[in-house]
């Protein structure tokens, strides 16, 4: 079966940093290109970051670039995302989601059930 | 950026009734399109990938067509247990955009 869980959302001021982490079991990690999707408070999804499954490769929202880093570790099954210059905005669940394929270009097949980031002074 | 339009943006329907959701693309995607559901309080849920290839354990009363620029996503008979918001997704290249949401409702 297979599993995603999200750690590391807290209350966070803006400006600030958080690291987001997904530990991944229940499928051959690396072989599967992931992503991270939030999703403010009663709002729409949001796509913000890709990477491929070597981690070569990595793929951000405009909303976010220059401040947002993704990565993973292989060895561990984790992926991480690395939060910086949080603004109130960034406020959202974010969801790690493992894509269908190695590559970014690929529908999304599994979600985990999110952790919140709350943005607020 | 490619952008995607949902519409409508929420809908009512009886049970029973055949349902069409469609998006829209501003450039062409060939068929990298997914169709999704979030049920109130849930994880989204793949539905269709490729446009129209149904996901595995997806009831077959889903089902999805179009490429280039324009989608529909059809309930053929829609069930209690469809209430939900629906998402598209594309996914030819970075940035994957969603559109923003199609809630459906029983009336």
């Amino acid at each position: 079966e297979v599993q995603l869980l999200e750690s590391g959302g807290a209350l966070v001021q803006p400006g600030g940093s958080l690291r987001l982490s997904c530990a991944a079991s229940g499928f051959t990690f690396i072989y599967s290109a992931m992503s991270w999707v939030r999703q403010a408070p009663g709002k729409g999804l949001e796509w913000v970051s890709g990477i491929d499954n070597t981690g070569d490769r990595t793929y951000y929202a405009d909303s976010v670039k220059g401040r947002f880093t993704i990565s993973r570790d292989n060895s561990e099954n984790t992926l991480y995302l690395q939060m910086s210059n949080l603004r109130d905005e960034d406020t959202a669940v974010y969801y790690c989601a493992k894509l269908r394929s190695g590559v970014v270009v690929a529908a999304t097949n599994y979600w985990g059930q999110g952790t919140l980031v709350t943005v607020s002074s | 950026d490619i952008q995607m339009t949902q519409s409508p943006s929420s809908l009512s329907a009886s049970v029973g009734d055949r349902v069409t959701i469609t998006c829209r693309a501003s450039q062409g995607i060939s068929n990298y399109l997914a169709w999704y559901h979030q049920k109130p309080g849930k994880v989204p849920k793949l539905l269709i990938y490729a446009a129209s290839t149904l996901q595995s354990g997806v009831p077959s009363r889903f089902s999805g067509s179009g490429s280039g620029t324009d989608f529909t996503l059809t309930i053929s008979s829609l069930q209690p247990e469809d209430v939900a918001t629906y998402y598209c997704q594309k996914y030819n290249s970075a940035p994957l955009t969603f559109g923003g949401g199609t809630k459906v409702e029983i009336k």
